[in-house]
């Protein structure tokens, strides 16, 4: 079966500090990956997805990058936080492609998320 | 661009009771799917139930079931029997045909308190 695996749980980091959070999934190939933000009480913010290595997609322009440096590795990194950048940050994963003129009904399974807090 | 609408941002029910979570949504896409999971406390993202634009059928999974009006692009989450293990958030997501990625469209949830 398949899983995936995100951590840590908590950060607490200062501002200007450099952040890498690390995503990773077992027992499947090629999937979709993706990283959200969620605020406090608030709905989930797509930020990137990336549906093979190296390939990258940015949702909003931010001080955030992304990286897939392997098949099931997705990385959420950035050189400088931000106060704004707080918050909880969910990976999540898919089955790859979908059948032509069909949307595909696989859902998106999720991480248990990092709650980050920037001081 | 697709868009979703969860207009209850908390409610109370009562144990045992039924609780419908209002979604509508606005899509271009003739082929779309509408997604319901469920966040307890914790923070983890449960997947709970799916609706294809073009299945007949309204979607049902054990104590869940979606009332799907295409019309009117509403797609309601029906709880049945709640239990105080259902407080939670719950949000309805969405993707379009033509979304890159199969990314999903998210709305900013409902929060829902059981009382016993």
């Amino acid at each position: 079966s398949q899983t995936i695996h995100q951590w840590p749980a908590t950060l607490v980091q200062p501002v200007g500090s450099p952040l890498s959070l690390e995503c990773t999934v077992e027992g499947t190939s090629n999937p979709n990956l993706y990283w959200y933000r969620q605020a406090a009480g608030r709905g989930l913010q797509l930020l990137f997805y990336s549906v093979g290595i190296g390939q990258i997609s940015s949702e909003v322009p931010q001080n955030l990058s992304a990286s897939r440096p392997q098949d099931r590795q997705f990385i959420l990194s950035s050189k400088k936080l931000l106060l704004s950048d707080s918050g909880f940050y969910l990976c999540a994963w898919s089955p790859p492609g979908r059948m032509p003129k069909m949307v595909s009904n696989q859902p998106q399974h999720f991480g248990d998320g990092t709650r980050l807090s920037i001081l | 661009a697709q868009k979703i609408t969860q207009t209850q941002p908390g409610m109370f029910v009562q144990e045992k009771e039924a609780v419908t979570l209002d979604c509508t949504y606005d899509t271009s896409d003739q082929s779309y799917g509408l997604f319901w999971y469920k966040q307890p406390s914790s923070g983890e993202m449960i997947f709970l139930i799916y609706q294809g634009s073009y299945d007949e059928q309204n979607a049902t999974e054990g104590r869940y079931s979606l009332n799907f009006q295409k019309a009117r692009k509403s797609a309601n989450l029906v709880i049945s029997a709640s239990q105080l293990g259902d407080s939670a958030m719950y949000f309805c997501a969405m993707r379009g045909l033509k979304a890159a990625g199969n990314k999903l469209t998210f709305g900013g949830g409902t929060r829902v308190l059981v009382k016993p």
